[in-house]
């Protein structure tokens, strides 16, 4: 694809619904990071793939929050129980090089998330 | 841990003023630092990447500059235009790392 695709790009939930946000990365990036940034805030770091590994998953604020890329490519970030302060934006980012060595990183349009 | 603080908060000009964003973060250590624009609704676009190594980099009305041992760098915008109009985030990477480490970003509003 030209870039990095999420979907759905809006989701309400009502508190306590699971929700499943996705990503389409750039074909043949192998690094997959995901983003949460709250209104007003910078992104903040939640995860990071290496093709279907997932090497850093330090930023994931509780254990509600879950995500795989069982392929390697599309990745799904799941969100259990959801609370209102997971409202955010959640932002997609892939680059094409791996861990050792830093690749421009490439952000999708994001997936607002509110919860009620 | 590495703080990346961004002034002003929000910015508003008229059209044609030259303006500098600021950024400053609190551990020297980077391996480099960029700017980005962000749109409402819109995903990051990067717009500069300076390696630890520079001092600067140019593109068209944009220079930003990087002093790393004061932990600052600024984003330069020239002749303002409406369509600047937008949020700039600074964001670092660590030595031997891979995530970015964001500012609070500028709002900035170039009016007519």
């Amino acid at each position: 694809g030209a870039g990095v695709s999420q979907s759905p790009r809006y989701k309400v939930a009502k508190r306590g619904q699971d929700v499943a946000l996705r990503c389409d990365p750039i074909s043949g990036h192998v690094s997959l990071f995901w983003y949460q940034q709250a209104l007003g805030q910078g992104p903040e770091f939640l995860t990071y793939f290496q093709n279907e590994a997932q090497l850093d998953k330090s930023g994931l604020p509780s254990d509600r929050f879950f995500a795989e890329r069982p392929e390697g490519s599309v990745s799904t970030l799941k969100i259990q129980r959801t609370q209102q302060e997971d409202s955010a934006v959640y932002l997609c980012a892939s680059s094409l090089g791996v861990l050792s060595s830093y690749n421009e990183q490439f952000f999708g349009p994001g997936t607002r998330l509110t919860v009620l | 841990k590495q703080e990346v603080t961004q002034i002003p908060a929000a910015l508003s000009v008229p059209e044609g003023e030259n303006l500098v964003l600021n950024c400053s973060f609190t551990d020297s250590a980077i391996y480099n630092l960029q700017w980005f624009r962000q749109d409402p609704g819109k995903g990051l676009t990067s717009l500069l990447l300076i390696q630890s190594s520079q001092r600067e980099q140019t593109s068209g009305r944009l220079n930003a500059s990087l002093d790393k041992s004061s932990g600052r760098s600024t984003l330069y915008i020239a002749a303002s235009q409406p369509g600047d109009s937008a949020t700039y985030l600074c964001a670092v990477i660590m030595d031997s790392s891979y995530k970015l480490i964001f500012g609070s970003g500028t709002r900035l509003l170039v009016r007519p």
